[in-house]
């Protein structure tokens, strides 16, 4: 069965240090979306992604966060100057934005710890 | 008040019990409503999707939208220690994609 990708597992950087967090999503899906969740709290959205651009974010997408589909299958999430409350797990899905009730498919996720 | 309210629990039962979890929202635009399963240190994975009010039944889970109530319910039936995980609640308004979460309730089935 066809799932999401994330890599690394697990990121530890410095305070300041840029970030990149890499996702494949499922192959036929058109809707790309990173997630966060501190440890201990709810899954908060943080940015869309379809047709090459971004469809909505949040207020915690900032300007430090970025993202890109840098060639067909990867999708990823840039963080410029990390500051310790990113710490955070890190969840990319996607969707094929068709099927009734906005079904995504979330991958494994990515830890990051910013020291 | 928050958007999507969750006691976070844990909620303990013995195998075979029948579950029930539930969400209060406050927000009347919401039409998708949805329950993920999250074991510990996953990604969460889709349960089960409600449109608008009614319910729905696939195998051992049945989910229930109340929207008169703005109160949203997941049972689980005959469950199974393999049903121990993190529930969470997320809906979604109509024409958005965005799901919002609640905090997820801790469910622990032990033999």
């Amino acid at each position: 069965e066809p799932e999401v990708t994330q890599t690394p597992s697990h990121q530890v950087t410095q305070m300041g240090q840029e970030v990149i967090l890499r996702c494949v999503p499922i192959s036929n899906h058109l809707y790309f979306y990173w997630y966060r969740q501190i440890l201990g709290q709810k899954v908060e959205f943080l940015v869309s992604f379809y047709n090459n651009e971004i469809s909505e974010k949040s207020e915690i997408f900032d300007d430090q966060f970025s993202v890109e589909r840098p060639d067909g299958s990867n999708f990823t999430l840039k963080i410029r100057s990390t500051k310790l409350e990113d710490s955070a797990m890190y969840f990319c899905a996607s969707g094929t934005g068709f099927t009734s009730g906005n079904e995504q498919f979330f991958g494994p996720g990515t830890r990051l710890t910013v020291l | 008040q928050k958007e999507v309210e969750q006691d976070p629990g844990p909620l303990s039962v013995p195998e075979g019990a029948i579950v029930s979890l539930n969400c209060t929202y406050s927000n009347s635009a919401f039409q998708y409503f949805m329950w993920y399963r999250q074991y510990s240190r996953k990604g969460p994975e889709l349960l089960m999707y409600t449109y608008s009010s009614g319910n729905k039944e696939d195998g051992r889970f049945t989910a229930q939208v109340d929207k008169s109530s703005k109160y949203i319910s997941l049972f689980i039936r005959d469950s199974q220690p393999s049903d121990s995980a993190t529930y969470l609640c997320a809906m979604s308004k109509g024409g958005s994609y965005i799901p919002t979460f609640g905090r997820g309730t801790s469910l622990i089935v032990h033999p």
